[in-house]
């Protein structure tokens, strides 16, 4: 069956403009993760949606990051303002509810270049 | 809280040798641990986890690991290392009783297979 899946595959901006970033989980997933992979660091938490309840939002860096997950599906990642160290890989995973112990599933990534 | 480490950034091994990727966590709980593989340009793909039972877990493409509760261990294994297992690999770590369903994350160590 099809995987995660997001787009685009590559965004290059200019500073100061808007970015929208989309992920597509796994259908059934209930539970959606956006991370941030920067060049050689590990993955940065963003924020994390499970079901209806209210979104994690713990993991973003400033107000200048928002998501939202419409219909409990598709989730867009928006960062306003776009500042040169916003450029990084950014990764959404899927799983079904954590409570036991449940694997995520990544898409791709969207490659976030900041002029 | 829940932490993870990987000591290592880079680990080398002939094709052919056994490997060992480490981690090592630390959790109020009890565990729930996984590895997961990063190949170049790609999302992060599930290799295994360890939730409950037997403390060896085997997993995709000839990889193991081992739990150790007395020494917060993880370890990846495998016997005869490709140089196709060349990439960067994760390991990640989510406390039973942590009430959070955020994992968190070491910061990767890169596989390199040497012909």
């Amino acid at each position: 069956g099809a995987g995660v899946s997001q787009s685009p595959s590559n965004k290059v901006t200019e500073k100061g403009k808007d970015v929208e970033l989309r992920c597509d989980p796994i259908s059934g997933h209930t539970a959606l993760y956006w991370y941030r992979q920067s060049l050689g660091q590990g993955l940065e938490f963003l924020i994390y949606f499970q079901g209806n309840s209210a979104p994690d939002k713990s993991g973003l860096p400033s107000d200048r990051f928002s998501a939202e997950r419409t219909g409990g599906s598709v989730s867009t990642l928006t960062i306003q303002r776009t500042q040169q160290e916003d450029s990084a890989v950014y990764l959404c995973a899927s799983s079904l509810a954590l409570a036991s112990g449940n694997e995520q599933f990544f898409g791709p990534g969207t490659r976030l270049t900041v002029l | 809280a829940q932490s993870v480490a990987q000591p290592e950034d880079q680990v080398n091994v002939a094709e052919g040798n056994p490997l060992t990727v480490k981690c090592t966590y630390s959790v109020s709980g009890n565990p729930y641990l996984f590895w997961y593989v990063q190949y170049p340009n790609r999302g992060l793909q599930f290799l295994l986890k360890y939730i409950t039972g037997d403390n060896l877990v085997k997993g995709s493409y000839g990889f193991e690991a081992e739990f150790n509760k007395s020494q917060t261990s993880f370890h990846l294994k495998k016997p005869s290392a490709l140089v196709s297992d060349s990439a960067l690999y994760f390991c990640a770590v989510r406390d039973e009783k942590g009430g959070s369903y955020i994992p968190t994350f070491g910061r990767g160590t890169s596989l390199i297979v040497h012909p």
